[in-house]
């Protein structure tokens, strides 16, 4: 059964800080991990998809890496800002029909 | 291109009820998941629709079914709502047409309360 771990759990800054948050998982035979964005009480928007086939990806400020050996993924977000303030949460494709399973998520908070 | 639309998005049921929640994918993808994300927490596979059969299921009780039509819409109906089922669901469109999968697009969520 897959297991995915998301650290920390919250995480507070101030604006223009580069940031790190990372995500693991226990099983590495996996389709693709996609990092989404979750704004209070509203669903999910994609931000960053890797194949299992890439190691990063990139969009904007956003940077995500994947070691499918280790089983971690990392979502690099660069000179940070309020409007980033969400929770974060990384979750892992694995074979057989298109099941996700979700990490608990990072609540990150940027300070003006 | 659409994305996935969900309704209602806040309901209020009554502890016992039934209730419907509907989900319209995006255009171009058929497969169709489910998931219930409690307060604070990630969200939780229910079930998944692939060519309107359910194709995989989490460790939820045969109170919660689904249905998924020709258009690839699907709807998530709760029986006898517990007040535990309190949440925001949400649905999510995915695509089996690449092998990878192109990841899942999720929908706004309907927000359950059950008192």
């Amino acid at each position: 059964k897959q297991e995915v771990t998301q650290i920390p759990a919250a995480l507070s800054v101030p604006e223009g800080e580069n940031l790190v948050l990372n995500c693991s998982f226990t099983d590495s035979a996996i389709y693709n991990l996609q990092w989404f964005r979750q704004d209070p009480g509203k669903g999910l928007t994609s931000l960053l998809l890797i194949q299992s086939s890439q190691r990063e990806q990139t969009s904007g400020r956003l940077n995500a890496s994947l070691d499918k050996s280790s089983g971690r993924s990392t979502l690099y977000i660069a000179a940070s800002q309020p409007g980033d303030s969400a929770t974060y949460l990384c979750a892992v494709k694995n074979g057989g029909y298109q099941k996700v399973t979700f990490g608990t998520g990072t609540k990150l908070q940027v300070i003006p | 291109e659409t994305g996935v639309t969900q309704s209602p998005t806040h309901l209020i049921k009554t502890r016992g009820q039934q209730v419907t929640l509907r989900c319209s994918s995006q255009s171009g993808h058929n497969t169709v998941s489910w998931y219930q994300q409690a307060l604070g927490q990630g969200p939780q596979f229910i079930f998944q629709y692939y060519r309107e059969e359910e194709n995989g299921r989490g460790n939820f009780p045969p109170r919660f079914s689904g249905l998924q039509f020709p258009n690839y819409s699907s709807e998530l109906n709760v029986n006898a709502l517990e007040l535990d089922d309190s949440a925001l669901y949400l649905c999510a469109s995915s695509s089996d047409r690449v092998p990878e999968g192109y990841g899942y697009t999720f929908g706004s969520g309907t927000r359950l309360t059950v008192v």
